[in-house]
């Protein structure tokens, strides 16, 4: 049973514009998210981060929101750049990290 | 700083072999974990050290799978046997052992490990 989805495989952004991704979580006790960014053949490599005592974390670009109510949290990145082209991983901390299955980003130059 | 490394990156074996992966997390970093994703699916937890000792191995999908950490440095994951639905990438992750920094639990992944088995 998976506990952190991201419904989103795939996601096309001009460049210059916001990318938004999403993600969702089922157990209420996870208390801290990250998002991941991987190229191919890579590793994923950290992105940002938030604890559940917040709302919303940034970090130049790049800005989490927590909804625990709704259990959703957002990746937004703005503007969006063709480096920023990369598969993004939701992930949740509990006892062990949770991940999603990861969004597809395109940035259209 | 080196980060964390993963030998090899690919590797092709039968079904029946033995596959041994590898990993050097990034020095001074108390805690390693093991992940594995099949293909087009979420990254999965397998199992989580904290220097030799294994705190969490719950993500182990069988006795196949054979997990050390010597001494608290690398650590070897091994498959024996292989079977098919054994294929997948295998990260491995490291992170420091502070329960003070905001990020203490921030991982830091190495390239992976892409097992095929035939």
């Amino acid at each position: 049973d998976q506990q952190v989805k991201q419904n989103s495989p795939s996601l096309s952004v001009q460049e210059g514009r916001i990318s938004i991704l999403n993600c969702d979580y089922t157990n209420s006790m996870f208390d801290y998210f990250l998002w991941y960014k991987k190229y191919p053949a890579e590793g994923p490599t950290f992105l940002i981060s938030i604890s559940s005592i917040k709302d919303k974390n940034e970090d130049g670009r790049f800005t989490v929101f927590l909804n625990k109510s709704a259990k959703h949290l957002s990746l937004h990145i703005v503007p969006s750049q063709p480096g920023d082209s990369a598969v993004y991983f939701c992930a949740a901390s509990g006892n062990q990290f949770y991940f999603g299955t990861g969004t597809s980003l395109t940035v259209i130059p | 700083e080196a980060g964390v490394t993963q030998f090899p990156s690919h590797s092709v074996i039968e079904k029946g072999q033995t596959v041994t992966l590898r990993c050097d997390p990034i020095s001074g970093h108390d805690n390693l974990y093991w992940y594995r994703r099949v293909m087009g699916k979420e990254i999965k937890f397998l199992l989580h050290f904290v220097k030799e000792s294994k705190q969490d191995e719950s993500g182990m999908p069988n006795n196949r799978f054979l997990a050390e950490r010597t001494g608290g440095t690398y650590s070897t994951l091994k498959v024996q046997p292989a079977e098919l639905e054994d294929s997948g990438v295998y990260f491995c992750a490291s992170s420091p052992y502070d329960r003070d920094s905001p990020f203490a639990d921030t991982q830091y992944f190495g390239p992976g490990t892409r097992l095929t088995v035939l």
